[in-house]
């Protein structure tokens, strides 16, 4: 069965990194792996997507310069990291699952991580 | 960047009652809409997408219609596992904008 499992809750002071992983299995490593991330109390926030066959990615505009996707392919990781952390990224990060792997459906999140929380705190 | 608006933003309901939430968009999007549920402490399940289509093992209590601008999520008779919180989102540019979410409550 599908299943993405995140790396554990990480605690960092302001003006530092943080790199959460999403490991795949039971389905061939080649769907886009989507973040998503929700500040307590909070809705839903599309960070971006990767393309774990190709590299490629999209990153929402006010993620561009602070946010980095990659992968590993030959242990079906994908990661992201987020870097010059303030207090408001705090939040929730989820992985997510593109289910749609051509053009002829249509985009949904069919899987989640189990979330990792990052918390921000100096 | 498409902004979504969902109401209600809370919603009061008995088991058995049928609900309908509401999802707007700032502009069309043609039938690239999903709407998910979200328990406290959980991770979102998706519902539905392509704006009405089920996915796979969700009870057919739930439907989704709409397309351009204007989509409903409708629960035709609440169940007790049903009261949790709703979102739309849309898939038809990035970024990938979610609605605000609706808290479905027991009334």
């Amino acid at each position: 069965q599908v299943q993405l499992v995140q790396s554990g809750a990480e605690v960092k002071k302001p003006g530092a990194s943080v790199k959460v992983s999403c490991k795949a299995s039971g389905y061939t490593f080649g769907y886009d792996m989507h973040w998503v991330r929700q500040a307590p109390g909070q809705g839903l926030e599309w960070m971006g997507r990767i393309n774990p066959n190709s590299g490629d990615t999209n990153y929402a505009q006010r993620f561009q310069g602070r946010v980095t996707m990659t992968r590993d392919t030959s242990i079906s990781t994908t990661y992201m990291e987020l870097s010059r952390l303030r207090s408001d990224d705090t939040a929730v990060y989820y992985c997510a699952r593109d289910g749609c792997s051509n053009n002829r459906c249509y985009t949904n999140f069919d899987y989640w991580g189990q979330g990792t929380l990052v918390t921000v705190s100096s | 960047d498409i902004q979504l608006t969902q109401s209600p933003s809370f919603l009061s309901a008995s088991v058995g009652d049928r609900v309908t939430i509401t999802c707007r968009a700032s502009q069309g999007i043609s039938s690239y809409l999903a709407w998910y549920q979200q328990k406290p402490g959980k991770a979102p399940k998706l519902l539905i997408y392509g704006a009405s289509i089920l996915q796979s093992v969700v009870p057919s209590r739930f439907s989704g219609s709409g397309s351009g601008t204007e989509f409903t999520l409708t629960i035709s008779s609440l169940q007790p596992e049903d009261f949790a919180t709703y979102y739309c989102q849309q898939l038809n540019s990035y970024p990938y904008t979610f609605g605000q979410g609706t808290k479905l409550e027991i009334k």
